[in-house]
């Protein structure tokens, strides 16, 4: 198993472009996470998925969308991008419950 | 007010030290994580775990699921060991703690 996978690695973007960052796992895992990490602090929930088709706001929602539309993908669309945007982001994955948490490697967004 | 809190929230120690991190939560869980995150790095989970202890090298986890309240211990501490450590449970969301960070010194 390949885990949890998030392209792409490094992105620097100018204000007010917009891109995708992908997100996928191949283990059947019903809940799927975006989360994003600024310097020094901890995570905060962006979106949260509990299976395909099914997509909801974390606490800091604002400025990003997502779509379900298969068990395996999870991307996150950032439109008009902002510096308040800068940070690390991390896709994770779980069946829930007693299982196991799956992190992937992070997207470093810089937003200039 | 956080669901899980976790002592201390920095911790510095000198290489060979016995470390212990705190984690409590407030809620009825099935299962507690704890993971690590290095400076600059991904996350790594270390241990999930229901009951009892689990050991894994020089770190142990232990769980009192009556007590809400889960440590982690690290034996004869490396700078290589500095990083955050993160209790947390798995909800329809992921829930964390504050996290602690870690520094060891040689």
């Amino acid at each position: 198993n390949a885990g949890v996978t998030q392209t792409p690695k490094f992105r620097i973007l100018k204000i007010g472009q917009s891109m995708t960052l992908q997100c996928a796992q191949d283990m059947n895992h019903n809940y799927m996470y975006w989360y994003r990490q600024d310097p020094g602090m901890g995570l905060k929930l962006i979106y949260y998925s509990v299976g395909a088709g099914i997509t909801d706001k974390g606490e800091v929602p604002n400025g990003y969308n997502v779509s379900r539309s298969t068990t395996e993908d999870f991307p996150l669309r950032l439109e008009l991008a902002a510096p308040s945007q800068t940070s690390v982001y991390f896709c994770a994955s779980t069946w829930g419950g007693s299982y196991e948490q799956y992190f992937g490697p992070g997207t470093r967004l810089t937003v200039t | 007010k956080n669901e899980v809190e976790q002592s201390p929230q920095n911790l510095t120690a000198q290489e060979g030290e016995f470390i212990t991190i705190n984690c409590s939560y407030s809620v009825g869980i099935s299962a507690l994580h704890w993971l690590q995150q290095h400076p600059g790095g991904g996350i790594v989970s270390l241990f999930m775990l229901s009951s009892g202890k689990k050991k894994h090298g020089r770190l142990i986890a232990t769980i009192n699921i009556q007590e809400k309240h889960s440590s982690l211990h690290i034996t004869a501490s490396h700078p290589r060991d500095s990083a955050v450590y993160i209790c947390s449970y798995n909800t329809d969301k992921l829930i964390f703690g504050t996290g602690t960070r870690l520094q060891v010194f040689p």
